[in-house]
């Protein structure tokens, strides 16, 4: 089955900077990549996707970048704010339907 | 339009028993699945349905049973809880293949 590996699993950045997180995974048929933030007690929610036919997305401050031939893509937030702060999920579909497999989360701290 | 509703958010249960966590979502979606939550852990895939009558396991999927009757309700069973099903549960719906998933706002089950 899909494999997703997520790094780092902490990531702690000075308000203002910017953080970087990566993830692979195994199934190449993989075709759609989405990332959430989970805040402290809440669900889970969507705040950027990308599919296999697009190599980079942005959304304001937020941006994911796909390399389908190495197998990995990441997300970048830039101008980092405290509100940043939270655990963020990468995932990948399995291509027999949309049954998404995520990664292990990055814990992400902005410093004040 | 409620989203994804899912009751109880809080249960407290003794080894043996059993219980259903009820998830319903009223966006028409698809497919549906179930992720159970643990620290350090990341969302783990106990199974999904593709549409009303059809269910798959997904990573873990031993200790729980599903069933989709409608469109709108994917109840998840534990037939007899142990302590290692204390989780936070989450319940997600999706329009379908490359579109994201919504949570529900979770159970959180604790097995003594």
């Amino acid at each position: 089955g899909e494999n997703v590996e997520q790094h780092p699993s902490t990531l702690s950045v000075q308000e203002g900077d910017s953080a970087v997180i990566k993830c692979t995974y195994s199934d190449s048929a993989s075709n759609y990549f989405p990332w959430y933030k989970q805040e402290l007690g809440k669900r889970p929610q969507l705040i950027i996707d990308i599919r296999s036919n697009v190599g980079e997305k942005k959304d304001q401050r937020i941006a994911v970048t796909l390399n389908k031939t190495a197998k990995h893509f990441s997300l970048h937030i830039t101008e980092t704010q405290p509100e940043d702060s939270a655990v963020y999920f990468c995932a990948a579909d399995v291509a027999a339907g949309n049954k998404l497999t995520f990664g292990g989360g990055t814990r992400v701290l902005v410093k004040p | 339009n409620a989203g994804v509703t899912q009751t109880p958010k809080f249960q407290v249960l003794k080894t043996g028993q059993s219980m259903t966590l009820q998830c319903a979502q009223d966006m028409n979606h698809e497919y549906m699945s179930w992720y159970r939550q643990d620290p350090g852990m990341g969302l783990r895939l106990i199974h999904y349905s593709v549409g009303a009558g059809i269910t798959d396991q997904g990573e873990v999927p031993n200790g729980y049973n599903v069933s989709r009757s409608t469109t709108e309700d994917f109840p998840l069973r534990l037939l007899s809880a142990a302590p290692s099903q204390t989780s936070v549960y989450f319940c997600a719906s999706s329009p379908g293949t490359r579109y994201g998933y919504t949570f529900g706002s979770g159970t959180r089950l604790t097995v003594v």
